[in-house]
């Protein structure tokens, strides 16, 4: 059973491109989350998502950053017209829909803006 | 707000026992996790309590203490590769969207010396 997959790994974008980062969860998860990790600092909620729809987004910033996980292929977390402060890693975790515990990390994306 | 907060650093000697306490907002709780953290990589999943008392996984053991709003992860017999950055996050809420979203405390970096 694969685990939480990520792509890119790494992802370089200059200022005021987009950046657009996938995560495919784990087989069977139904439950996708988006966190943010600045250089020592801790993670950040961003959003919660199920197949389609937004659950919690109260960790999103209000302009250029967008999500979703539609019925087919991966969630994608956007970040529109990138600043060097987005320059982070973003990890996305999943769980099962019936086991509200552990969530499951992906391997993260790290983005750079030069 | 939802404080999580756990010492910054810590050090400690191979094969010794280590405890890294996790303090939090008792109000809306509804469970506290560990995860371990290496350099660079994505957070593994260690232990989740959300009854008071002891939970034992082999070297590692998770306390909570809901009417404290305390928690600890006591690490045994520790070993060089057990050298990383131990992160508490914290659910609150009961509610569809809350009781999916971990709030996350800065970690705590360990470092195993020989």
């Amino acid at each position: 059973n694969a685990g939480v997959m990520q792509n890119p790994r790494h992802l370089v974008r200059r200022r005021g491109q987009e950046a657009r980062l996938r995560c495919s969860p784990m087989k069977g998860h139904s439950h996708v989350y988006w966190y943010r990790q600045l250089p020592e600092e801790g993670l950040k909620f961003m959003v919660y998502l199920q197949k389609e729809n937004i659950i919690d987004e109260s960790g999103m910033p209000k302009e250029r950053f967008s999500a979703e996980f539609p019925k087919e292929g991966p969630s994608i977390l956007r970040i529109q017209q990138v600043v060097r402060g987005d320059s982070a890693a973003y990890f996305c975790a999943s769980s099962p829909q019936r086991q509200q515990n552990e969530q499951f990390f992906g391997p993260g994306t790290r983005l750079t803006v030069l | 707000g939802q404080n999580i907060d756990q010492p910054t650093e810590m050090t400690a000697t191979e094969g010794a026992i280590v405890q890294i306490n996790c303090t939090y907002q008792t109000s809306g709780f509804n469970g506290l996790f560990w995860y371990q953290q290496h350099a660079g990589e994505a957070p593994t999943f260690l232990s989740y309590n959300v009854l008071d008392g002891l939970e034992e996984k082999g070297r590692f053991s998770s306390f909570l203490s809901r009417s404290k709003g305390y928690s600890y992860l006591l690490l045994k017999e520790l070993q060089m590769k057990d050298s990383a950055s131990y992160l508490c996050a914290v659910r609150w809420g009961m509610g569809a969207g809350n009781n999916r979203k971990l709030i996350w405390g800065l970690g705590t970096s360990l470092a195993v010396n020989p």
